[in-house]
């Protein structure tokens, strides 16, 4: 299975943007790449999804790199509610099943 | 949110005893997921399920037996508790249109075996 490499921690002032990087060497041409992310003694939560174009949608953007071997989870402006574990994943979808492999991710800190 | 819930939500038991985990679902999702979640090991896959009666194993599933009788319900089941099995465990459904790119975890069963 394709495997994502994720920095350990990151930290962020709170208002301003974080990029959050994730490698993917060896993505192949079908895999989706995901986010999640996991809030203090909760169960992970979806952020994002894409294939090869960049997407946007209410909490996040993805940027994909072009030979998509990388990505980055834009968050635009962060508030301390952000401060979470952030996997990057990759879905291995074969006929339907719907796997995620998670690593262990990124925890983001922001400062006040 | 999606209305998965998971029952119990903590629970202590004793070593070499069966104990059985619950995962509800509200939404009619297809796919349903057992994960465990450990100290630097992130989440890791038990057993999923593709539909009723239909199981198959994941990355970490010894010890573990699952079963689903029915669409709204993913039983987990440790036949004989061990201390390495001492974790907190998610349940994640998926699987209909609108949502297939999407799971969603319920809010965890910590399970603590002494």
């Amino acid at each position: 299975d394709a495997k994502t490499t994720q920095p350990n921690s990151m930290e962020s002032n709170e208002e301003e943007p974080v990029h959050l990087p994730c490698n993917h060497s060896t993505i192949s041409g079908t895999d989706y790449i995901h986010w999640y992310r996991q809030l203090p003694s909760q169960g992970p939560e979806y952020v994002i999804h894409g294939l090869t174009s960049n997407v946007n949608n209410r909490m996040a953007s993805l940027a994909i790199a072009e030979d998509r071997k990388s990505s980055t989870l834009i968050l635009h402006r962060a508030t301390l509610r952000d401060a979470a574990v952030y996997y990057c994943i990759l879905r291995i979808s074969n006929f339907g099943n719907e796997k995620l492999t998670f690593g262990t991710g990124t925890r983001l800190t922001i400062i006040p | 949110d999606a209305g998965i819930t998971q029952s119990p939500r903590h629970k202590v038991t004793e070593t070499g005893t069966p104990v059985t985990l619950r995962c509800h679902q509200t939404e009619n999702h297809r796919y349903m997921y057992w994960y465990r979640q450990d100290p630097g090991h992130g989440l890791r896959l038990i057993h999923y399920s593709y539909g009723v009666k239909d199981t198959d194993k994941g990355e970490v599933s010894d010890g573990y037996s699952v079963s689903r009788s029915k669409t709204e319900d993913f039983l987990l089941t440790l036949e004989s508790a061990t201390s390495s099995q001492t974790s907190v465990y998610f349940c994640a459904i998926s699987g209909t249109s609108g949502s297939l790119y999407e799971q969603y975890f319920g809010p965890g069963t910590r399970l603590t075996v002494t």
